[in-house]
């Protein structure tokens, strides 16, 4: 089956650029979204299909999809930043999450 | 804008079926531009795709859970219900309901979710 691995963590200074991964056979093929978590929250969608930003997901917040790697980049990164990330492609009908990681900023 | 809200028994003994209702406000689910899906997640632990569903009616499951799932939709109360048989201890979680665009193939917006306690 198919699946998705990302780092279980990443730690980043404030206003640093973090980059987090997604890792999957041929991954760079199908569409990847991001989605961040905060503590006590649900999730919520910060990239669609590889690369777009929903309305009000600030610019600094971008992904990219190549290879068999997506990658989510927050540059400038704020204490606002730090959450669980997921990574989430379709398998056919089949959504799959990526198992998350959690984004330290200090 | 459209808003999302699951309900059901926060409490469910072990071998029971839990059922779960979200109920879609600001939005219709007929509207034919969505799906309509479910996602929990474990204590601690990270997501896992359910079930979706289109108004009409037809049902896409996870393979993993497939045998014990049931998606169905209420397009006059603008709602629709999960059903997980045979619960056992691992089925406890936080269930989320989504939207899930036609357009996009992206969850957008999910509802604040729902913790589920198997236990006796």
């Amino acid at each position: 089956s198919y699946e998705l691995t990302q780092p279980p963590s990443v730690s980043v200074s404030p206003g640093q650029t973090a980059s987090i991964t997604c890792s999957g056979d041929k991954l760079g093929n199908k569409y990847t979204f991001w989605y961040h978590q905060k503590p006590g929250q649900s999730p919520v969608l910060v990239i669609y299909q590889n690369n777009k930003r929903p309305s009000g997901i600030p610019e600094r917040i971008s992904g990219a999809n190549s290879g068999n790697t997506a990658t989510l980049t927050i540059s400038g990164t704020q204490t606002m930043d730090e959450a669980d990330y997921y990574c989430q492609a379709w398998d056919g009908s089949t959504a799959l999450f990526g198992g998350g990681t959690k984004l330290t900023v200090l | 804008q459209v808003q999302l809200q699951e309900s059901g028994p926060g409490l469910v003994k072990p071998s029971q079926t839990l059922s779960l209702t979200c109920t879609v406000s600001g939005d219709s689910i007929s509207s034919g531009d969505s799906y309509w899906s479910w996602i929990r997640q474990p204590p601690g632990k990270g997501l896992e795709y359910i079930a979706y569903i289109y108004y009409s009616g037809s049902t896409y499951y996870s393979p993993s859970l497939k045998s014990r799932v049931s998606i169905s939709v209420d397009t006059s109360r603008n709602e629709f219900s999960l059903t997980v048989r045979s619960v056992t201890f691992a089925d406890t979680a936080v269930y989320y309901c989504a939207r899930v665009w036609s357009s996009s193939w992206a969850f957008d917006p999910w509802g604040q979710g729902t913790l589920v306690t198997v236990s006796s």
